[in-house]
């Protein structure tokens, strides 16, 4: 098993660009999420998902959007992206009944300039 | 709603010294607690966690924690920490949402 897949793992952007973050996972896991890393904040949730074709948000959803329409792959897309996006983000699953075993992908760090 | 407050954002220590990283939750039910440790560069990997049962947990690489439910403390200790346990420790909490401190930059020094 590969775990938890992320690319690219360095991005970086103009103010006002739009890309999207891709992650996968080959574990067969209903629950997938993404969180933002910022220095002295810890780990911030910005999106989560409970299974295909449903998504919600975390604390700081402002500025991304998410879909899941495959159990695999959860996409995290930033339409306009802005300085204040500067981060890095990590995109994690676990299986939705064992609320504890959580995977982490190997990040992605991006910078808006 | 559920919150971690991790004490020291960082704890410097020579090697071989014991170490404690403090860390304090907020929560109006019962939780589940972890410990999560980012070497640098890298993503995080589960260090240990309490989910019933015992409240002293043992992890990887010699580390260990307590869970202190009266004083809704997750503190993690290691007895004698070596140059490569440097890296920066995060105290979570769960109750399906998992929910992070701010983190403790842990510095071993020679």
């Amino acid at each position: 098993n590969a775990g938890v897949t992320q690319t690219p793992k360095f991005q970086v952007l103009k103010t006002g660009q739009s890309m999207t973050l891709q992650c996968a996972q080959d574990m067969n896991h209903e629950y997938m999420s993404w969180y933002r890393q910022d220095p002295g904040m810890g780990l911030r949730l910005i999106h989560y998902s409970v299974g295909a074709g449903i998504t919600d948000q975390g604390e700081v959803p402002n500025g991304y959007n998410v879909s899941r329409s495959t159990t695999e792959d959860f996409p995290l897309r930033l339409l306009s992206a802005a300085p204040s996006q500067t981060s890095v983000y990590f995109c994690a699953s676990r299986r939705d009944s064992s609320p504890y075993e959580q995977y982490f992908g190997p990040g992605t760090r991006l910078t808006v300039t | 709603a559920q919150s971690v407050t991790q004490l020291d954002s960082q704890v410097p220590v020579f090697e071989e010294a014991p170490v404690e990283l403090r860390c304090n939750y907020s929560s109006s039910v019962s939780v589940y607690l972890f410990w999560y440790v980012q070497y640098p560069n890298q993503g995080l990997q589960l260090l240990l966690k309490y989910l019933s049962g015992s409240t002293l947990v043992k992890g990887i690489n010699g580390f260990e924690a307590e869970f202190n439910k009266s004083q809704t403390s997750f503190h993690l200790r290691k007895p004698s920490v070596h140059i490569s346990d440097t890296a920066e420790y995060f105290c979570a909490v769960s109750r399906g949402k998992l929910i992070f401190g701010q983190g403790t930059e842990l510095s071993v020094k020679p």
